[in-house]
This record gives C-alpha cells, structure tokens and sequence, in this order.
C-alpha cells in the first residue's frame, strides 16, 4: 500500500542555518504531494504541494520538489526563523479520499 | 473566516463513558475526514465523509462511528471510551484530496 517516510527528528538548527527534511514515498499511479506544517497546540497547515513530476512547489521561503524517478520530496529552507519551529508533516495522496501522513519531523530553530 | 472548528477542545472521559466530537465547516466542502494523532505514528484515518450522506472506514475505525449530518458538520462518536483511544483527534475538510486538506484545532482527548 501507499506510504510516507520520512526523516525522523527532532532537527535542531541555529537561525539562519540550511533545513532540508527528507520524505521519501511509495504509491501507485501520479500521487500528489504535500507539506503540512503543525505549531505548537495547532491544526496542521497546509504549507506548499506538487502535483506532477518536477513541479516545485513553494511557501513562507519553503521549497519542495516533486522526483518521480527517487520517489522523494525534500523540503528546504535556505536561513530558518526561529517563527520556523514546529512539526513538519509530508504525505501523499493518489487521488481519491485518503491522504496518507508521514510521521511528523519536529524542528527546534534556537536565536 | 472560521475555516473548520472543532468542539471540544479538551476532555477527559473515565472508561466506558461516550461522548461525541463535533466539527464543522464553512467552506462549503464537498469532503470530510477525522483522524488521530498519537506520538511517533503521524496521522491516521479514522473515518471519512466523500459527500453529504456517505461514510467510509478508514485506517482505524473501530470503536468509533460518525455522522454527516449535512454538508456542513460531521461528527465523531465514542460509544465506550477505552484507555486506547486517548489521543488528540482532528477533523479535516476537502474540496477534493488533490487539494489539500484544512484542519481544525484538535481535540485532546484523555480516557482514564
């Protein structure tokens, strides 16, 4: 069946400093792909998606792209916030009405 | 823009008690899913709502039955909590899943 892996945390970074949090996915078909970004006694937020291979999406400074061939969507930023720390979510979805969810990767940015 | 709201926030139940958690959305969304999060296991399906007057299981459904009372508002019901089903609970909506989801605050909620 269709699943999400990705890196586990936390990940902890200086501000300013280079994030990249890996996703990796198994799914049939031409999947959609997303990152939902969940602070702290939130409601995950939907923070950029991609829809076909080699689509980029894009958000807040956030960048992911769609690699059909490696089966993965990285997110980066180039210089994080401390505003930036929270749990990060991938996942994927093939088109009907069940949206598969990684296991969260929790970020700590520190001044 | 309230967006999806969710009531109530916190509870604590003692086991074998039921309750029901209430979630509703104004943008007028076709779709409608609850999920539980439980630490290190991400987001898990509990059931979901393709349309007004259709519900479907997802990955974990037992012990849990729903309502879509109409395209607005879909409820999730616990009829005997069971110390297993403390979580925090999350409702989402769709306008089709290649769309993304919105979520609403979260329910935490503790079964003793």
């Amino acid at each position: 069946g269709d699943s999400v892996t990705q890196m586990e945390g936390p990940v902890t970074l200086s501000e300013e400093a280079c994030l990249t949090i890996n996703c990796t996915y198994t799914a049939t078909g031409y999947p959609s792909l997303f990152w939902y970004v969940q602070y702290p006694g939130e409601g995950l937020q939907l923070l950029l998606k991609a829809t076909k291979a080699d689509d980029k999406g894009s958000n807040k400074g956030f960048e992911a792209t769609y690699r059909k061939e490696t089966t993965s969507f990285h997110l980066e930023k180039g210089s994080v916030q401390v505003s930036d720390s929270a749990v990060y979510f991938c996942a994927v979805n093939t088109g009907g009405f069940k949206t598969i969810f990684g296991a969260g990767t929790r970020l700590f940015v520190k001044a | 823009n309230a967006g999806v709201t969710q009531t109530p926030k916190f509870q604590v139940l003692k086991t074998g008690q039921s309750m029901t958690l209430q979630c509703a959305q104004d943008m007028n969304h076709n779709s409608m899913y609850w999920y539980r999060q439980d630490p290190g296991m991400g987001l898990r399906l509990i059931y979901y709502s393709a349309s007004e007057g259709t519900t479907d299981k997802g990955e974990v459904p037992n012990g849990y039955n729903v309502s879509r009372l109409n395209k607005r508002e879909f409820s999730l019901r616990l009829e005997s909590a069971a110390p297993s089903q403390t979580s925090v609970y999350f409702c989402a909506s769709s306008e089709g899943g290649v769309r993304g989801y919105t979520f609403g605050s979260g329910t935490r909620l503790t079964v003793v």
